[in-house]
């Protein structure tokens, strides 16, 4: 596609509810990382895929928190029993390569867990 | 432990003004220095920094990297209110892929 694409752009979530967050990267791109940027804050790294493998995930804040890119193109975050502290908007960025290129980001998807 | 520090956090400008954002870092593997405008809600891309005093520019927009002092500037000349966003400074590392460790960002207001 054209850019980064999230959904859903909006997730209100009951506490202890389970979320799927969907990021389609840009066609090719081989590195995609998701962020979670809470408000106020700048973005805070969570997990890096290089194509379908995971090489980072030590940003991903506890076990509750998973991600897939199982054919090294569309990735899901799941978060299992949300809590408050999970609201936040959760930004997917991708890039051509491995090496050092700039990152395109979606337009983020906002969670609010009530 | 890396630290990414903007200032600002945040700047109210009239339309016509100059300003300076600035961004300090102290990282380990330093490998480059990009700058994001954040409007709603996605980055987008601005410049990315790789090399000491080599000033990039666009349009109204430049920024330049001193990696011995550890900072680099953005400046916008001729502000305009379209150019209201917070401004995100992120660094990568050489041993941790293409993560980027973004400071917390300055809140730019330009007013008519």
């Amino acid at each position: 596609g054209a850019g980064v694409s999230q959904s859903p752009r909006y997730k209100v979530a009951k506490r202890g509810q389970d979320v799927a967050l969907r990021c389609d990267p840009i066609s090719g791109h081989v590195s995609l990382f998701w962020y979670q940027q809470a408000l106020g804050q700048g973005p805070e790294f969570l997990t890096y895929f290089q194509n379908e493998a995971q090489l980072d995930k030590s940003g991903l804040p506890s076990d509750r928190f998973f991600a897939e890119r199982p054919e090294g193109s569309v990735s899901t975050l799941k978060i299992q029993r949300t809590q408050q502290e999970d609201s936040a908007v959760y930004l997917c960025a991708s890039s051509r390569g491995t090496g050092n290129t700039e990152a395109f980001f979606g337009q983020g998807t906002r969670l609010t867990v009530v | 432990e890396d630290k990414v520090v903007q200032s600002p956090l945040s700047l109210v400008v009239h339309e016509g003004d100059t300003v300076t954002l600035n961004c300090s870092y102290e990282v380990t593997n330093f490998r480059s220095l990009l700058w994001y405008k954040q409007e709603k809600k996605a980055p987008t891309f601005l410049f990315m920094l790789t090399s000491s005093g080599i000033e990039k520019k666009s349009g109204r927009l430049s920024s330049i990297l001193d990696k011995k002092e550890l900072f680099s500037i953005l400046n916008i000349t001729a502000t305009q209110t379209g150019d209201s966003a917070i401004y995100l400074c992120a660094v990568t590392k050489s041993n941790t892929g293409n993560q980027f460790y973004f400071g917390t960002g300055t809140s730019l207001t330009v007013i008519p």
